[in-house]
């Protein structure tokens, strides 16, 4: 299992609609998440971080299952400026090369008028 | 303004021909990574820095080598680089659980 998986996507959704991504982690250990946002060709830029109770940034959202090993973030009345690729990152807490962030390879979403 | 500066963005280089791109911080981060992205295989960690003088390899090291003399810098040297080394590579650094700080990218192309 990979340590990070992501549903590549891409999530084609009109303007307005809510958009739900899905992330796992294989590492129970784990203990800091993220999602970044990742414009064509642009370095990742961070989203926000996930907290354990849930955290909300404007229309943006996520979540935290820690007992599933699950993220989610979800996107509320989407904009054609949503349109990227997001990536969930989990922090590495255990063996070798403790403190490393791990990248899923990202959901790409576009959002159409 | 808080960032991480990498050069050049753009380099086209021959096969054999020693290069190397810089990586500059100055937000006095302790942690810095180099990440190469290919197509359907997302980021990789080539090495990382834990602090100065203090690096380790990451995924996918091989072809590189990297210094930390100075907590600003981190440069990525290929002293033999060949055409399966290219790729877009991201310089980030962070500090403590915050997430990564990139840098803008070199897109590196080896004929």
């Amino acid at each position: 299992r990979k340590e990070v998986e992501q549903d590549p996507g891409p999530f084609n959704v009109p303007e307005g609609a809510t958009v739900a991504f899905n992330c796992t982690y294989s590492n129970s250990a784990s203990q800091s998440f993220f999602w970044y946002r990742q414009d064509c060709r642009k370095e990742p830029k961070l989203l926000m971080s996930v907290y354990s109770s849930g955290n909300e940034d404007g229309r943006f959202t996520a979540q935290l299952n820690r007992a599933s090993q699950y993220i989610s973030l979800l996107i509320r009345d989407s904009k054609l400026s949503d349109s990227a690729t997001y990536l969930c990152v989990v922090k590495k807490n255990y063996g070798g090369s403790q403190g490393n962030l791990i990248f899923g390879k990202g959901t790409k979403l576009s959002v159409k008028p | 303004e808080a960032q991480v500066t990498q050069n050049p963005r753009y380099l086209i280089t021959v096969t054999g021909k020693k290069l190397t791109v810089t990586c500059s911080q100055n937000m006095n981060h302790e942690y810095m990574s180099w990440y190469r992205q290919d197509p359907g295989l997302g980021l990789r960690q080539i090495y990382y820095s834990m602090n100065v003088e203090v690096t380790d390899k990451g995924d996918v090291p091989e072809g590189y080598k990297v210094s930390r003399k100075e907590k600003r810098n981190f440069p990525l040297i290929l002293e033999s680089p060949s055409p399966n080394q290219t790729s877009l590579y991201f310089c980030a650094s962070r500090q403590g659980d915050y997430g990564y700080t990139f840098g803008s990218g070199t897109r590196l192309t080896v004929v």
